[in-house]
């Protein structure tokens, strides 16, 4: 069965600062993506970032970017530039390329000091 | 364009009561995967639904089922509410074909007393 494991309860970052988020996740597949969401207090879902497991490039959306180790079964999100509306949980989510069930970590709070 | 929709917002039952949340996908879409997300967790799969026909279902009780309309709206049931069951329910409307994007709705917050 596949997991995802986010380590860091709680992030802070001052603003136009940058901050890293982790995630890790363990499967047996080959072919799979992985996402970065992020729920504000609004309570709606966004998704931030997609990434392809066959893509050896990493993504990127703006000040969003994520660094993909697939070998180490790794998916960080870097935030550049912070808000203080990037203040949110950042959830790190999994699905087997052609599934049908999206598979979350436990979330990441991150916090945006002025 | 309306985006995705669920009702009601929030609501309060009792033990042991049944409840029906509902979830209008965005126009176009013609699946629906539902979420339960306890309070300091991330979201739990517990249904998809594809045409009117179950796709999928995670590892929840026989309480929760779900349906799904000619329009693709859906409802998520459960019945003999458990204290447990208080939680956020997100409804996401599902973009076919790879990579399948999903559309969260603002979600049911669901309160069991």
């Amino acid at each position: 069965a596949q997991t995802v494991t986010q380590s860091q309860p709680e992030m802070s970052v001052q603003e136009a600062e940058t901050v890293t988020l982790s995630c890790t996740y363990d499967t047996s597949e080959s072919d799979y993506y992985l996402f970065w969401y992020k729920q504000p207090p609004s309570r709606q879902m966004i998704l931030v970032i997609r990434q392809e497991a066959y893509k050896q490039q990493n993504a990127t959306e703006n000040r969003f970017s994520v660094n993909f180790q697939k070998a180490a079964k790794s998916f960080s999100l870097k935030i550049s530039d912070s808000q203080l509306g990037d203040a949110a949980m950042y959830f790190c989510a999994y699905r087997n390329t052609g599934g049908f069930k999206t598979i979350f970590g436990a979330g990441t709070r991150l916090f945006v000091k002025a | 364009d309306a985006g995705v929709t669920q009702s009601p917002t929030h609501l309060i039952k009792t033990r042991g009561q049944q409840v029906t949340l509902r979830c209008s996908p965005i126009s176009g879409h013609k699946s629906v995967s539902w979420y339960q997300q306890v309070l300091g967790q991330g979201p739990q799969f517990i249904f998809q639904y594809y045409e009117k026909e179950e796709r999928g279902r995670g590892n929840f009780p026989d309480r929760f089922s779900a349906r799904q309309f000619p329009n693709y709206s859906s409802e998520l049931n459960v019945n003999a509410l458990l204290l447990g069951d208080s939680a956020l329910y997100l409804c996401a409307s599902i973009q076919e074909g790879l990579p399948m994007e999903q559309y969260f709705g603002p979600g049911t917050r669901l309160t069991v007393t």
